[in-house]
Order: structure tokens, then sequence, then C-alpha cells
């Protein structure tokens, strides 16, 4: 079975560095690939997805995310956090008509 | 343009009742999604379904029940409530993946067994 596996349960981060969220499938055929996040008390909400094409996916409020086929990797990436990125970040993979999730990462960021 | 809308926001049921969380969508999309979330344990999905008359389990199906006899409607069903499944409920929707889009998530039911 697929599966989505996100290594970093809980990331603390001071304002302007630099952020990397891992994210690794199982899947070895073709996937669509996402991120998204859940702001406290919200709901999900898209950052980026990749279907095909340039591995390097951009998204909004300035994420970005490289899928790297031979590592079966997906990871989310910010050069700058702010303190408004606090909040948890899922991945997921699209086959076969599911939508598997990770376990997702809770970000926080000091000022 | 509503999107997903679930019902109700909140519950708290006893041991043994049952409910049924409520879920439409009005994107006209053929495949939709019930997920519950839990602290640490991401989403995980119950049961999905890919159009009207059609529904099939995901990761955690056992304990609830689903149909699916409309496009916009995707009602999911406790039938004996168990405090294990204590959680978040998200409904989610979206077309096939052919056309290459994301999934639209309701705001959520937090369901509360006690």
């Amino acid at each position: 079975a697929q599966s989505v596996s996100q290594h970093n349960h809980h990331v603390i981060l001071s304002e302007a560095a630099s952020l990397e969220l891992g994210c690794n499938y199982s899947y070895g055929g073709t996937v669509n690939l996402f991120w998204y996040v859940q702001y406290p008390g919200q709901h999900l909400q898209l950052l980026l997805k990749y279907f095909s094409g340039d591995p390097l996916v951009k998204g909004i409020k300035g994420f970005e995310a490289e899928f790297i086929k031979s590592k079966f990797s997906f990871n989310l990436r910010k050069p700058s956090v702010q303190w408004s990125d606090t909040a948890e970040y899922f991945c997921a993979v699209y086959n076969t008509d599911k939508l598997i999730f990770g376990t997702g990462t809770r970000l926080q960021v000091f000022p | 343009n509503a999107g997903v809308t679930q019902t109700p926001k909140f519950r708290i049921l006893k041991i043994g009742q049952s409910m049924t969380l409520q879920c439409t969508q009005d994107m006209n999309h053929n495949y939709m999604y019930w997920y519950r979330q839990d602290p640490g344990m991401g989403l995980k999905l119950i049961y999905y379904s890919v159009g009207a008359g059609i529904t099939d389990k995901g990761e955690v199906p056992n304990g609830y029940n689903v149909s699916r006899s409309t496009t916009e409607d995707f009602p999911l069903r406790l039938e004996l409530a168990a405090p294990s499944q204590t959680s978040v409920y998200f409904c989610a929707s979206s077309y096939s993946i052919g056309v290459r889009t994301e999934a639209f998530f309701g705001q959520g039911t937090r369901l509360t067994v006690v």
C-alpha cells in the first residue's frame, strides 16, 4: 500500500530562517504530489502541487517544492520564514483514486 | 460559491449513540473523501467515492458507513459511537486526477464521544 512519510514532526525556527520539510512516498508508479497547510483552527489549504513537467514547483506565499523521482521525495522549502507561517504542513500523494496524507509537520516560527 | 460544507461543526455524543456527519459540495466534483485527523497522526482516509452510487473503503473504515446517492452529498454515519472515534473529521472533494486539480476541504467537524 502506498504511504507518505514526513520525518520532521515538530520544527522550531526564528523568523528569516530557511525551511526545508521532508516528504517521502512509497509508491513507484505515476503519482501526483501535494503540500497542504493548516493554520491553527482552520481547514487544509493547498500550498502547491506537482503533476508533471518541471520538478521544481512554486506555490503560494513563497513556498516551493522539488520532486526527485529517484529518491521518492517531494521536499518543501522556503528561503525565509515568517511568524505567519506557523502552522501544520501536510504532504499528500494522489494515486488510484486515493489521496493519502503524511502525519504532518508542526512548524513554529518565533519573532 | 460555498465549496465544501460540513455540518455540524461540533458535537458531543455518548457511547453507543449514532449520528450522521453531513457533507455537501457545490463544485460538481465527482470525487469525495472523508478523513479523520488525530494529533500526531495526520489525516487518515476513512471512505471515499468516485461518483454517485460508488463508495470504497480507505485506511480506517471500521465503525463508519457512507452513502453517495447524489453528486453533491456524501454523509458519514457512525452507528455505535466509541471513545476511539473522538476526532476531527474533514470532508473533501475534487475532480478526478485526470483534470489535474487538488482536493478542497470543508471546515471540519469536531466530535467528542464520552
